[in-house]
């Protein structure tokens, strides 16, 4: 199985702050990375697929990075909704594990 | 708008099995797309539980593989898990999803469904 880990497990940010959170993959996933905002109660939202690609609706300011083992999403300027837990999914190959998540909190 | 419904029964024995359903709209699960479970314990985090095509292709969790089936019926839309031999540790919140076919990427869930395993 593929690996994946992310870091920080948590992060206390306030809002207006730059933020970024990282992935690694334990081999070459090329660019099948997606990214998840995960709120209390709900089910989680595609924010970024393919490493890359920003999902229609979702704010320009995350956007992720990388190729291969490593990468990133990054929110340019924190806002009060962006609170959640963030997770990393690897979608090379089965099974198309997930990372352990980040939990963004309010400082 | 594409839409997706768990439903299933929230307790469950331990040693018994559970069938859950996921009801589609605003989709054919016909079409050309993967569709998924993932399951989150109580305050932890997303596992993937497995897939199945439109064309009837099945991956499975390798974690779960002796005890998961996978299957769609496309004359109601829905597809459907089936976990056998339960276990305390298999009480999550089940998610369906349906994923890209291009990038396996999940991009519509359903609400979940919380699953409790207890005498």
């Amino acid at each position: 199985d593929i690996q994946m880990t992310q870091s920080p497990s948590s992060l206390s940010a306030s809002v207006g702050d730059r933020v970024t959170i990282t992935c690694r993959a334990s081999q070459d996933i090329s660019y099948y990375l997606n990214w998840y905002q995960q709120k209390p109660g709900k089910a989680p939202k595609l924010l970024i697929s393919t490493a890359s690609s920003l999902q229609r609706g979702v704010p320009s300011r995350f956007s992720g990075s990388g190729a291969a083992t490593a990468f990133t999403l990054t929110i340019s300027s924190l806002q009060p909704e962006d609170f959640a837990s963030y997770y990393c999914q690897q979608s090379h190959s089965t099974p198309r594990t997930f990372g352990q998540g980040t939990k963004l909190e309010i400082k | 708008q594409v839409q997706l419904q768990e439903s299933g029964p929230g307790l469950v024995k331990p040693s018994g099995t559970l069938t859950l359903t996921c009801a589609v709209s605003g989709a054919s699960i016909g079409s050309s797309y993967w569709w998924s479970w993932v399951r989150q314990p109580p305050g932890k985090g997303l596992e993937w539980i497995g897939e199945i095509y439109s064309s009837g292709i099945t991956n499975y969790n390798p974690s779960l593989k002796s005890r998961v089936t996978i299957s769609a019926d496309k004359s109601t839309n829905q597809f459907s898990l089936r976990l056998n031999s339960m276990t305390a540790a298999d009480t999550a919140v089940y998610y369906c999803a349906r994923g890209d076919s291009n990038n396996w990427s999940l991009d519509y869930w359903g609400q979940g469904t919380l699953v409790t395993v207890s005498s």
